[in-house]
C-alpha cells in the first residue's frame, strides 16, 4: 500500500496554463508538506498544513494556492504557469511537526512547462 | 537563518569501499539531524536521525553521530553496495512558525557505487 500518493506522476503543459496535483496519504498523520526539487536536486519547502490548517508558508509566489480538505488530504493548485515551475514538486507527511518527526515523501511529480 | 551544507559529488566508490559523506549545520538551538535517501525516480525516505548531542542514528549499516562541537552529522557506512548507489540529503529540522518545525535540507549528494 502506497503511503504518500500523489497524482499525477508527469506533468507537461504550456507556459501560462492552470494545473493540479493532488496528494493523498494514509497514514493517519495530522501534518502535510509540499516541496519544491529543482534541477539541481535542491529541496525547499513551500507550504505545510497541520490539522488542515496552514502553518508554514515559505516565500511562494501567490500563483501557488493549497488547499486541505482534510487532514489527509492536500492539494497544490498552480495558475498563470511559468517556465521557472519546472521542477518535481513533493508531497510528504509527519504525525506532529515537532522537531524529531521524520517525514514521508511521495514520489514526487514532474512539472515540466513548455 | 539555519543551513546544512554538505560535501559536493558526485561520489563514486567501487563496492565494499568505505563511504563519508560530510555534513555540517548551523542553527540557533539544538536541531534534530537527518540523513534521507533518494532512489532514482523515487521521493526521499528517512535513513536515519538523531535528536540530541552525542546520539548515534543508524540503519542499513550506515550510521551518522550528531556532534555538537563540531555541527557535524557525517555519514558513514563500512561497505557500500552497488544497491546504495543513490542522492542523499542531510537535513536539521528549523522552526517554521510558532512551535512548528521544518526540514532545512542540504544540496544532497549524489553517490554511485560501481560493482
Amino acid at each position: 500500500d502506497t503511503a504518500v500518493s500523489q497524482t499525477p506522476k508527469y506533468l507537461v503543459t504550456q507556459m501560462g496554463n492552470d494545473k493540479s496535483i493532488k496528494c493523498e496519504q494514509n497514514l493517519g498523520h495530522d501534518t502535510m508538506y509540499w516541496y519544491k526539487q529543482d534541477s539541481k536536486k535542491f529541496l525547499k519547502i513551500m507550504f505545510s498544513y497541520n490539522n488542515k490548517e496552514l502553518i508554514i508558508n515559505e516565500t511562494v509566489p501567490n500563483r501557488f494556492s493549497p488547499k486541505s480538505p482534510d487532514k489527509a488530504h492536500l492539494n497544490l493548485h498552480i495558475n498563470s504557469l511559468e517556465l521557472g515551475d519546472s521542477a518535481v514538486y513533493f508531497c510528504a507527511s509527519s504525525q506532529g511537526s515537532a522537531f524529531n518527526q521524520p517525514q514521508h515523501f511521495g514520489d514526487g511529480t514532474r512539472l515540466s512547462i513548455l | 537563518g539555519n543551513s546544512v551544507t554538505q560535501m559536493e559529488g558526485p561520489v563514486t566508490l567501487s563496492e565494499e569501499a568505505f563511504l563519508t559523506i560530510n555534513c555540517t549545520y548551523t542553527a540557533t538551538g539544538y536541531p534534530s539531524l537527518f540523513w534521507y535517501v533518494q532512489y532514482p525516480g523515487e521521493g526521499l525516505q528517512l535513513l536515519l536521525k538523531a535528536t540530541k548531542a552525542d546520539d548515534k542514528g543508524s540503519n542499513k549499516g550506515f550510521e551518522a553521530t550528531y556532534r555538537k562541537e563540531t555541527t557535524s552529522f557525517h555519514l558513514e557506512k563500512g561497505s557500500v553496495q552497488v544497491s546504495d548507489s543513490a542522492v542523499y540529503f542531510c537535513a536539521l529540522s528549523d522552526r517554521g512558525g510558532g512551535s512548528n518545525y521544518k526540514l532545512t535540507f542540504g544540496k544532497g549528494t549524489l553517490l554511485t557505487v560501481n560493482p
